[in-house]
């Protein structure tokens, strides 16, 4: 069963602690982005890697967001310090992409449901 | 203006009947879209994708593209109230560094 996985599920935090969310994109994927669903603004891209080099983050703030991808099976997606507004719903998605095509369909997962208080 | 709208909805049609979801695209370098379904509480589910000017048919699904116009639509036949879901268009560009850009979604209901 072929899918995207992220940990933790949920997460409540105090604000201005850090907060990780890692994420398994499907096996074989070369692409991984990060989006974020609030009510108010839809998703939101934040972050989109192809072989694990970043090509557009442009979406995240980059005073307090940080996303890498340390090896092909591992995204993960860092806040601090954490404040009330991030609290969300993060989404990582994977893709596959071949030559110089353009980005991929994208896969979801479950999602991290962030509260920041 | 977003880059891609939706009417936010809530769409309501009785079961059975053709459901009609709607949106349009401001970037004109926008080559492919895609229909997603998110159930409340749930990540967004691939339904549909649309590449070609024209009508694309998948089971109950049939997915519109008019890149004149700028308009994707998508039709659900004979609705089920398992239908009844968040209904988000997406747009990409053919090649560069955007990711898939996506609409605010339309609410569907499908009453029994």
């Amino acid at each position: 069963d072929a899918r995207v996985t992220q940990t933790p599920r949920h997460k409540v935090t105090e604000m201005g602690q850090e907060v990780t969310m890692r994420c398994q994109p499907i096996l074989g994927h070369n692409t991984v982005f990060w989006y974020r669903q609030t009510m108010m603004q839809g998703l939101e891209l934040l972050a989109y890697f192809r072989n694990r080099a970043p090509l557009d983050d442009s979406g995240m703030p980059k005073d307090r967001f940080s996303a890498e991808m340390p090896d092909a099976t591992l995204a993960t997606l860092k806040i601090q310090p954490s404040e009330p507004r991030d609290s969300a719903v993060y989404f990582c998605a994977s893709g596959l992409v071949l030559g110089s095509e353009g980005p991929p369909e994208a896969f979801f997962g479950q999602g991290t449901r962030l509260t920041v208080v | 203006q977003k880059e891609v709208e939706q009417n936010s909805g809530p769409l309501s049609v009785p079961e059975g009947a053709i459901a009609s979801l709607n949106c349009t695209y401001s970037d004109r370098v926008s080559q492919s879209f895609f229909w997603y379904r998110q159930y409340s509480g749930k990540s967004p589910e691939l339904i549909m994708s649309i590449y070609s000017n024209g009508d694309k048919e998948d089971g109950r699904f049939t997915a519109q593209l008019n890149k004149a116009s700028q308009y994707v639509s998508l039709l659900i036949r004979d609705s089920q109230p398992s239908d009844s879901a968040t209904y988000l268009c997406a747009s990409r560009r053919g090649t560069g560094r955007r990711a898939l850009t996506f609409g605010s979604g339309t609410r569907l209901q499908v009453q029994p």
